[in-house]
């Protein structure tokens, strides 16, 4: 079965530093991207970026580049989301997700999402 | 940057009719690169179409998308209870609308 399992849920001060993490079964993990996707508390869903597990390629979208860093480590199938200085407003669940086809942007396999609190 | 407008924002209809969403996008986008999802409370998205008319797999073909250029829909034939939800279109690149609940009237 493909499937993405994300790590479990935090709780975070501001100022802290997380990393988050995606691990993929069931397929070649370094054939399909890996994005990851934000969804704050009852709102949408925004794409923050991808990785290319084969060469650890990224693009960021303009709203998140900068804010997060996404890498990923082959060996062991697992795609990361990390923050430097977590703030409250990176309040919201994360997902890893995989597209339908190689080099598409269509997400049919997701993480089950890991929801991150940042309080003080 | 492309702007994705969805509507309604939120659709009031009985289990066996009609839904009709729309995806309206602020400069063309390849049909190729269109997507819809669903999601429940608590659940992650799921993938309903992508190449704006190609269903995923396992998905009903009571869900149908078309469109092209700017404006796009997602049309579910007959409502079924469990379609109740929220959906999201998505411009492969990687935007996504503000959604429309779909929600029992």
């Amino acid at each position: 079965e493909v499937q993405l399992v994300q790590s479990g849920a935090e709780v975070k001060k501001p100022g802290e530093s997380l990393r988050i993490s995606c691990k993929g079964s069931g397929y070649s993990f370094t054939s399909y991207w890996i994005s990851w996707v934000r969804q704050m508390p009852g709102k949408g869903l925004e794409w923050m970026g991808r990785i290319d597990p084969s060469d650890s390629y990224t693009n960021y979208s303009p709203s998140f580049q900068g804010h997060v860093t996404i890498s990923a480590d082959k060996s062991i199938s697992t795609a990361y989301l990390q923050w430097s200085s977590l703030k409250a407003s990176d309040t919201a669940m994360y997902y890893c997700a995989r597209p339908v086809r190689v080099a598409t942007d269509a997400f049919d396999i997701w993480g089950q999402g890991t929801m991150v609190t940042v309080s003080s | 940057e492309i702007v994705l407008t969805q509507s309604p924002g939120t659709l009031s209809l009985s289990p066996g009719e009609r839904a009709t969403l729309s995806c309206r996008a602020s400069q063309s986008v390849s049909s190729s690169y269109l997507a819809w999802y669903q999601q429940k409370p608590g659940q992650a998205p799921r993938l309903l179409i992508y190449g704006a008319s190609s269903r995923a797999t396992g998905i009903p073909d009571r869900f149908s998308g078309s469109g092209s250029g700017t404006d796009f829909t997602l049309t579910i034939s007959r409502l079924e209870p469990e379609d109740f939800a929220v959906y999201y279109c998505q411009q492969y690149g990687s935007f996504f609308g503000q959604g429309t609940k779909l929600e029992i009237k």
